[in-house]
């Protein structure tokens, strides 16, 4: 029972290139999310998946798309990439999206955009 | 709004208590959670605590809520050097879905 993982561990690219995170889950969670963590910020949220099938924008959206690709993977995509997007990203599931759930969180991608 | 602070360190003497506060603003929060971040690693729940309670402990951990002043504080006990991390305050809030919210996190230094 791995949790939840992430490929890359990190990246660097230059501004304009693309590139996708891939996060999987084996825990059987309904709800997965991606977040960036940028230094003196809390995380925020940029998309999240409810269920199979469901994508929803988070707090800061532009610039990325997702693929909830089956209910295992989640992938985050960066399809022009900017400085600005320079961050370390998380992937998280939980069972359900109810209050009482416990997120649990991968080991994070660090990203370098130049 | 949505808000969540933290004072962003805290350093402590090896074997001292520390202790870690955090504001929030959303009067709504039904839970209020502690999770550490160790270095290279994601974020790992610790804690958590119900709105209706002022007062949980788990071991060398205590949480205390203060509803009325929307305050929370984690303290750590017999501070240890594997504490050192970074603390992060959260709160769940329900706007028809579930949302949580996270502070800036506290890096706490535990010195030997």
């Amino acid at each position: 029972n791995a949790g939840v993982t992430q490929t890359p561990k990190f990246q660097v690219l230059k501004t304009g290139q693309s590139m996708t995170l891939q996060c999987a889950q084996d825990m059987n969670h309904n709800s997965m999310y991606w977040y960036r963590q940028d230094p003196g910020m809390g995380l925020r949220l940029i998309y999240y998946s409810a269920s199979e099938g469901t994508t929803d924008k988070g707090e800061v959206p532009n610039g990325y798309n997702v693929s909830r690709l089956n209910k295992r993977e989640f992938s985050l995509r960066l399809e022009s990439a900017a400085p600005s997007q320079t961050s370390v990203y998380f992937c998280a599931s939980i069972q359900d999206r109810v209050i009482t759930d416990t997120q649990y969180f991968g080991p994070g991608t660090r990203l370098t955009v130049l | 709004g949505e808000d969540v602070e933290q004072s962003l360190f805290l350093s402590v003497r090896e074997g001292d208590s520390s202790v870690i506060n955090c504001t929030y603003t959303d009067s709504s929060s039904t839970y209020l959670y502690w999770y550490k971040q160790e270095p290279g690693a994601g974020l790992q729940l610790l804690t958590y605590i119900f709105s209706n309670m002022d007062m949980k402990q788990d071991q060398r951990l205590t949480v205390l809520l203060n509803k009325k002043d929307k305050h929370l504080s984690l303290r750590i006990a017999d501070t240890q050097t594997g504490d050192s991390a970074i603390y992060f305050c959260a709160e769940s809030i329900y706007t028809g879905g579930f949302k949580t919210i996270f502070g800036a996190g506290t890096r706490l230094f535990v010195k030997a």
